[in-house]
């Protein structure tokens, strides 16, 4: 168990509908970021919060969004699913914003599947 | 982004060290390397990291060349439980940059 949580750790939904993927930071850590994995893609950088703040943004659809809650938990809204969506979702967390010797600790990923 | 170039693969038999090697020709001067390995079915997990001198740690060792422009990760006896996808990064430079970009890693296979 590496301290971050993810739930729900499975999900099948279908085409056009809104997912809400949760995350729970490791005790102490303040920056959240959300990685999606996908078989032809692989780990792609989505987004990261610092502290409640949106610090950095990758690659993400405009049809996802998220937030961090002032208790640090985080959430991954992926709103009018494709299939293409369907993929593995990391949530990752740090204690610091930055660093250079800055560490993340990964959770069991959410498997979302679109059908 | 600095890149880094890996093999697609590697294999290895149990309890014999494994060298994972990683050119980075473009790395600057405050890049840190980093190593993390995604077991199946799970998510990505930190092995190590160095700037400079060769580091060593309870899982691994990096060696990193004297111009930086290439590091080794060392599994100095390989276990079935090692076998997993090995991504070397660097740390985004400069300090407006917090993300780590994976590329594509090298698979490795442990034989028994």
């Amino acid at each position: 168990d590496s301290g971050v949580t993810q739930t729900p750790k499975h999900l099948i939904t279908a085409t056009g509908q809104r997912v809400t993927l949760r995350c729970s930071p490791r005790s102490g850590d303040l920056s959240v970021y959300w990685y999606q994995q996908s078989l032809d893609q692989g780990l792609q950088f989505l987004i990261q919060y610092y502290n409640g703040e949106e610090r950095a943004k990758g690659n993400i659809l405009e049809r996802f969004s998220a937030q961090q809650f002032p208790d640090l938990h985080s959430e991954l809204n992926l709103s009018s699913l494709e299939l293409g969506d369907s993929a593995l979702y990391f949530c990752a967390s740090s204690v610091r914003l930055e660093g250079w010797a800055n560490v993340l600790t990964f959770g069991a990923g959410s498997r979302l599947t679109v059908l | 982004d600095a890149k880094t170039t890996q093999p697609n693969s590697m294999e290895s038999n149990e309890e014999e060290p494994v060298h994972l090697p990683c050119n980075h020709s473009t790395i600057s001067g405050t890049d840190y390397i980093h190593w993390y390995r995604q077991l199946p079915s799970q998510g990505p997990e930190y092995v190590i990291h160095g700037l400079t001198s060769n580091v060593n740690n309870r899982m691994a060792s990096l060696a990193i060349a004297e111009d930086r422009k290439s590091s080794t990760l060392i599994l100095h006896r390989a276990t079935l439980r090692d076998a997993a996808v090995y991504y070397c990064i660097l740390r985004d430079g400069g300090g407006s940059n917090y993300k780590l970009t994976f590329g594509k890693g090298t698979l490795l296979t442990v034989n028994p």
